[in-house]
């Protein structure tokens, strides 16, 4: 059974960077095809694609964040982190990861509960 | 710049009624990375359609998705209270490889 849970800090000041940690389990991020993607929902708002790191190292973000977005992995912790800098108050919100299914068309099958941060000085 | 834009933006109907929920994307897009979700209030979201027309595992058939190029369709039948919620549409664009997602349809009991 595949599951992920986003952890990191609830409250961050404004300037700071924001780092999530997305832990899986169910499977090893190895096999091909399979990734992690990361997706965060402003209060009240719709869902934004925000990166997606794949089996092989490659890593891809949204060209709209690209020059603050960083994500990174943890091959013996089961780990994918999400590294946001420079934050401000439009970067309130909950944030997700999920697994990107490469049996089901690379689909974002499977999500975690997400994680509310607010950027508040 | 591609767009998904959804229709209705609220839906109002009573349990047992059917829904007809639309996603159009701005330009032609593959039908093999079209997905729907639903999500509840404080939950994350759950797949529902995958490849425009496939059921995620456990999904009733009650769901069905339709389309090709820009125009998508999810229609529930027989709605049940647990389906009020809102839903997206989702796209994986391959050039330059990202995700964009609908701006939802919200699914209200009338």
């Amino acid at each position: 059974q595949i599951t992920l849970k986003e952890s990191g800090p609830t409250l961050v000041k404004p300037t700071q960077t924001l780092t999530l940690t997305c832990t899986f389990s169910g499977f090893s991020l190895d096999n091909g095809g399979e990734g992690v993607g990361w997706i965060r929902q402003s209060p009240g708002k719709a869902l934004e694609w925000l990166a997606l790191m794949y089996w092989d190292d490659e890593k891809r973000y949204s060209p709209s964040l690209e020059n603050r977005l960083t994500v990174t992995r943890d091959t013996s912790k089961n780990q994918v982190v999400l590294t946001l800098t420079n934050v401000d108050h439009v970067d309130t919100g909950t944030y997700f990861c999920a697994y990107r299914d490469p049996w089901q068309l690379g689909t974002l099958t499977i999500w975690g509960p997400g994680t509310m941060v607010t950027v508040s000085s | 710049e591609i767009v998904l834009a959804q229709s209705p933006g609220t839906l109002s109907l009573s349990p047992g009624e059917s829904a007809t929920l639309s996603c159009r994307a701005s330009q032609s897009v593959s039908s093999s990375y079209l997905a729907w979700y639903h999500q509840k209030p404080g939950q994350a979201p759950r797949l529902l359609i995958y490849g425009a027309s496939r059921r995620a595992t456990g999904i009733p058939d009650r769901f069905s998705g339709s389309g090709s190029g820009t125009d998508f369709t999810l229609t529930i039948s027989r709605l049940e209270p647990e389906d009020f919620a809102v839903y997206y549409c989702h796209q994986y664009l391959s050039s330059p490889p990202r995700h964009i997602f609908g701006q939802g349809t919200r699914l209200e009991i009338k």
